[in-house]
């Protein structure tokens, strides 16, 4: 089961913000461990969408931010748009049973 | 533009051994920046990662917890790829298996360069 709890869901209309919250603990965002994110379309591949907590690989467009702080992170979309549909997952280190890598539960973002 | 090319079966019988293998181009398996990694996903657990195999001159394997004593990496430097094993497999492992490139950041690793995907069933 993961260790990092995302919303089930989220929605908003086209240009509103969305945000969506990753929940973790002391023994992984709260240790100080750095979060990713990834964004999957219903039956392709995950993308990545940031690393390191808040950097965006060459090609994301700067509506994607996320931020990090105590023992969550949360990505933000701005200016939402129709393409962004899609669901969007957490990922980072936890420390706890001899290590792993860890991902969020996933949370679906919907434009109305 | 380095790509990860999976193989392996669609369909294991339980207790049976589930076996894949991911082919690198445009990277090396025995890079020391890189690890390579599988991760599956289903609709009920979601994304797990299960492990991951790195060179830093020798070859270092790091299993999943709960899946540790049924796994198995392995490397072939010469073929420039890694494969999974997993064995005594159940209804529950059925999944999209993945292989992934591994690349760190500060404090953990994120995955840049993901395999397509393959749906293995688990099933007689």
């Amino acid at each position: 089961q993961s260790v990092l709890t995302q919303p089930p869901s989220v929605s908003g209309a086209p240009g509103q913000r969305v945000t969506i919250s990753c929940s973790g603990s002391s023994s992984n965002i709260g240790a100080g461990y750095d979060v990713h994110w990834y964004q999957q379309f219903p039956g392709i591949v995950p993308k990545l969408l940031i690393y390191g907590n808040t950097n965006r690989p060459s090609g994301v467009p700067d509506r994607f931010f996320a931020s990090k702080s105590g023992t969550s992170a949360s990505l933000a979309i701005t200016g939402l748009q129709a393409e962004d549909e899609a669901d969007y997952y957490c990922q980072s280190y936890d420390s706890s049973l001899g290590g792993s890598s860890v991902f969020g539960t996933g949370t679906k973002v919907t434009v109305l | 533009q380095a790509q990860l090319q999976q193989s392996g079966p669609g369909q294991v019988e339980p207790s049976q051994t589930l076996s894949l293998t991911c082919v690198i181009s445009g990277d090396s398996v025995s890079s020391n920046r890189a690890t390579w990694n599988w991760i599956r996903q289903t609709p009920s657990r979601g994304l797990e990662w299960l492990g991951r195999a790195y060179y830093r001159s020798k070859w270092y394997y790091d299993y999943l917890f709960s899946v540790k004593s049924r796994i198995t990496f392995s490397a072939e430097t010469s073929k420039n790829q890694f494969s999974l094993h997993l064995s005594s497999v159940i209804p529950e492992d059925t999944a999209v298996y993945y292989c992934a490139r591994g690349s760190v950041t500060g404090t953990s690793w994120f995955f840049d360069l993901w395999g397509r995907g393959t749906l293995v069933t688990v099933s007689s």
